[in-house]
């Protein structure tokens, strides 16, 4: 069965710590993964996908087919970087599973 | 381009009651997906239309029921509602034609309703 995990509600951090934003996955076939994030008051963007292997805002996450993770990490967090994040699997059918969100906060 | 627009953007209705959301997709989309967001949760997989048909669905009862229309916009309609209904829902569109790997979807702002 197809499953994303997100283990951490809440990330608190200080301005120009690093960040790692940890995501699990299941799927049975090739996964393709992503990163949504949301800002306040905002809609639910894509940040970044593992297909383009980019850097997008300083974040990058690299797909461990071994571990089954996704993690998204950043090396110097920025008070703007504080969103809820997401992380989802694209399976069949161009149907995305999600998971349930880590809201990352950055201190000044 | 305005993206995924969505309305409304709120809504109160009653337990039994009955609720149609609206969604158009972004420019050169043909494929709009539904998705219910609980409050702490992530978005869940209601259904998605495609050439005016339901392609695929989720876990959710048969009380969840959609349309698209030929301009490609689509409509999500709950009958029946209960109490957990209450929720953030999201429409995502995409385009069937540019599916491949790598190709995410857009999301609207979402409608959120809250039934008492």
């Amino acid at each position: 069965a197809q499953r994303v995990t997100q283990p951490e509600k809440l990330l608190s951090v200080f301005k120009g710590a690093p960040v790692e934003l940890k995501c699990n996955y299941s799927y049975s076939g090739s996964p393709e993964l992503f990163w949504y994030v949301q800002y306040s008051r905002q809609r639910l963007q894509l940040l970044l996908r593992h297909i383009s292997r980019e850097s997008i805002k300083g974040f990058t996450a690299d797909l461990n087919k071994g571990e089954t993770s996704f993690h998204l990490k950043k090396p110097f967090a920025q008070e703007e970087d504080s969103a809820m994040y997401y992380c989802a699997l694209k399976g069949n059918f161009n149907k995305f599973y999600f998971g349930s969100g880590t809201k990352l906060n950055v201190k000044p | 381009d305005a993206g995924v627009t969505q309305s409304p953007t709120h809504l109160i209705k009653t337990r039994g009651q009955q609720v149609t959301l609206r969604c158009s997709p972004k420019s050169g989309h043909d494929t709009v997906s539904w998705y219910q967001q609980a409050l702490g949760q992530g978005p869940q997989f209601i259904f998605q239309y495609y050439e005016e048909e339901e392609r695929q669905r989720g876990n959710f009862p048969d009380r969840f029921s959609g349309h698209q229309f030929p301009n490609y916009s689509s409509e999500l309609n709950v009958n029946a509602l209960l109490l957990g209904d209450s929720a953030l829902y999201l429409c995502a569109s995409s385009s069937r034609q540019g599916a491949g790997r790598g190709s995410p979807l857009h999301f609207g702002n979402g409608t959120r309703l809250t039934v008492t």
